[in-house]
């Protein structure tokens, strides 16, 4: 039954070394966002996908990058991962823009 | 691109109280208005939403208002009970960073405490 998967649910990675996370989805959504939510905060919008149209936010760091090779998948490479970077990461989709969007469970990265 | 502000940060009441959060947005574009509930350690889950075409919106005990001429909308729990703790947040579909897609802008969120 589960709609949006996230793996792993957690990860430990060490400062610098790349990590990828990956979210897919079985609703066949349009849109696919991914989110960094950092304790007591608001999920924060990074990237999304309407289709493959990739939508980059403006403040997001060129230290992420997003992959979305099919419908189903999604992923979130974090290329030299900071301290700073330590956070809860939500994936979630939407049928449309307009509409609520499905949350995965996400994926909580330790960076030591 | 769209700014949204929630008030309080932080809501305590008593069980069988009512509870009320608030929130503005600055785009008078924006048309659609979704609220979620993240339970401590769980993901946010759509509890109730609303269009500018509608002023309220009523799911048990669960409604929200909107006023379009002020942009602000509320979200009102009646009956609170302790499983009603959690985070809400609001959001507002207004434009992204980017200043492309409609995409939706959320709150900074409000805690919410039901005391037994």
């Amino acid at each position: 039954d589960a709609m949006v998967i996230q793996n792993p649910r957690y990860q430990v990675t060490q400062f610098g070394k790349p990590v990828t996370l990956s979210c897919s989805q079985t609703l066949n959504h349009n849109v696919m966002y991914w989110y960094q939510q950092k304790s007591s905060q608001a999920p924060k919008l990074l990237f999304h996908y309407y289709d493959k149209d990739f939508n980059n936010e403006a403040d997001t760091p060129d230290n992420f990058q997003s992959r979305r090779p099919n419908t189903s998948f999604c992923f979130l490479d974090i290329r030299s991962p900071g301290l700073g970077d330590a956070a809860m990461y939500l994936c979630a989709t939407s049928r449309d823009y307009g509409v609520g969007q499905f949350f995965g469970p996400g994926t909580r990265l330790t960076v030591l | 691109g769209e700014n949204v502000e929630q008030h309080p940060s932080t809501l305590s009441v008593q069980e069988g109280d009512s509870a009320v959060i608030k929130c503005t947005y600055s785009d008078s574009a924006s048309n659609y208005f979704p609220w979620y509930k993240q339970e401590l350690g769980k993901r946010p889950q759509l509890i109730i939403d609303i269009r500018s075409n509608v002023g309220e919106k009523k799911d048990q005990r669960i409604a929200v208002t909107l006023n379009k001429t002020a942009k602000h909308f509320s979200l009102h729990i009646t009956e609170t009970q302790p499983e009603d703790s959690a985070v809400y947040f609001c959001a507002a579909k207004g434009r992204g960073a980017s200043g492309g897609s409609y995409i939706p802008t959320f709150g900074r969120g409000t805690s919410l405490i039901v005391h037994p």
